[in-house]
C-alpha cells in the first residue's frame, strides 16, 4: 500500500493568513492526488484533483501543486468557512489511501 | 445535480453483518465507479472498495475477506455488506461517486451524507 503522510497535523491561523499543507507519498504517484475538505459532521468535499486542478465551484484561493512524492495545498487568504480538516488521497494505485488529515483552526 | 442517498442499520451486535445501500439520483450511473469509505470516530478516512455499473469491483485488501459490494443498475443503487463486524468497525460510512479526470486519475467527487454504524453488544 502507498502510505500518505501530512504535515502539520494541525495549524492555527487567522482570517486572511496564507496556509500551506504538505502531503507526502511513500512512493511516486505522478500527479494522481486529490485534496478534500471536511467540516465536523459533514462528508468530505473534493477541492483539488490531479494534484493541481481545481474542482468546479471551489474558490480560487485554494490551489494545489506537486508531483511524484511531494504535494502542497495552499489557501491564499484564509476565510472563516475554511476552518476544517484537510485530507490528501492518492489515486495512483489500489487500495486508495488517505493522509491522516490536517486540522486548520482559529488562532 | 447528482445526489447520493444512503441508508442502512445503524446498530449492530458483534458478528452480525453490516448492510448499507446508496441510491444515485439526478445523474448517469454508468461511466463511474461507486465507492464506500468509512471514518471511525475522531479518526481519518479509510477506503473500503468500489464497483462500476457492470459489477467490476476493487476492494481494500485489509477488508476484502469480509466485504461485498454489489450493484443494482435497475434502481441506480449500490450496496455494501461487511460480515462478522466487531467494535473496530464502528464508524461513519460514506458512499461516493468516483469520476475519472481526463486520464489523470479517478477521484471521489460526490459524497453521500454518511451513515453512523455502531457495533456494540
Amino acid at each position: 500500500d502507498i502510505q500518505m503522510t501530512q504535515s502539520p497535523s494541525s495549524v492555527s491561523a487567522s482570517v486572511g493568513d496564507r496556509v500551506t499543507i504538505t502531503c507526502r507519498a511513500s512512493q511516486g504517484i505522478s500527479s494522481w492526488l486529490a485534496w478534500y475538505q471536511q467540516k465536523p459532521g459533514k462528508a468530505p468535499k473534493l477541492l483539488i484533483y490531479a494534484a493541481s486542478s481545481l474542482q468546479s465551484g471551489v474558490p480560487s484561493r485554494f490551489s494545489g501543486s506537486g508531483s511524484g512524492t511531494d504535494f502542497t495545498l495552499t489557501i491564499s487568504s484564509l476565510q472563516p468557512e475554511d476552518f476544517a480538516t484537510y485530507y490528501c488521497q492518492q489515486a495512483n494505485s489500489f487500495p486508495r489511501t488517505f493522509g491522516p488529515g490536517t486540522k486548520v483552526d482559529i488562532k | 445535480q447528482v445526489q447520493l442517498q444512503q441508508w442502512g442499520a445503524g446498530l449492530l451486535k458483534p458478528s452480525e453483518t453490516l448492510s448499507l445501500t446508496c441510491a444515485v439520483y439526478g445523474g448517469s450511473f454508468s461511466g463511474y465507479y461507486w465507492s464506500w469509505i468509512r471514518q471511525p470516530p475522531g479518526k481519518g478516512l479509510e477506503w473500503i472498495g468500489e464497483i462500476n455499473h457492470s459489477g467490476s469491483t476493487n476492494y481494500n485488501p485489509s477488508l476484502k475477506s469480509r466485504v461485498t459490494i454489489s450493484v443494482d443498475t435497475s434502481k441506480n443503487q449500490f450496496s455494501l455488506k461487511l460480515s462478522s463486524v466487531t467494535a473496530a468497525d464502528t464508524a461513519v460510512y460514506y458512499c461516493a461517486r468516483v469520476a475519472e479526470a481526463a486520464a489523470a486519475g479517478w477521484y471521489m467527487d460526490v459524497w453521500g451524507k454518511g451513515t453512523t454504524v455502531t457495533v456494540s453488544s
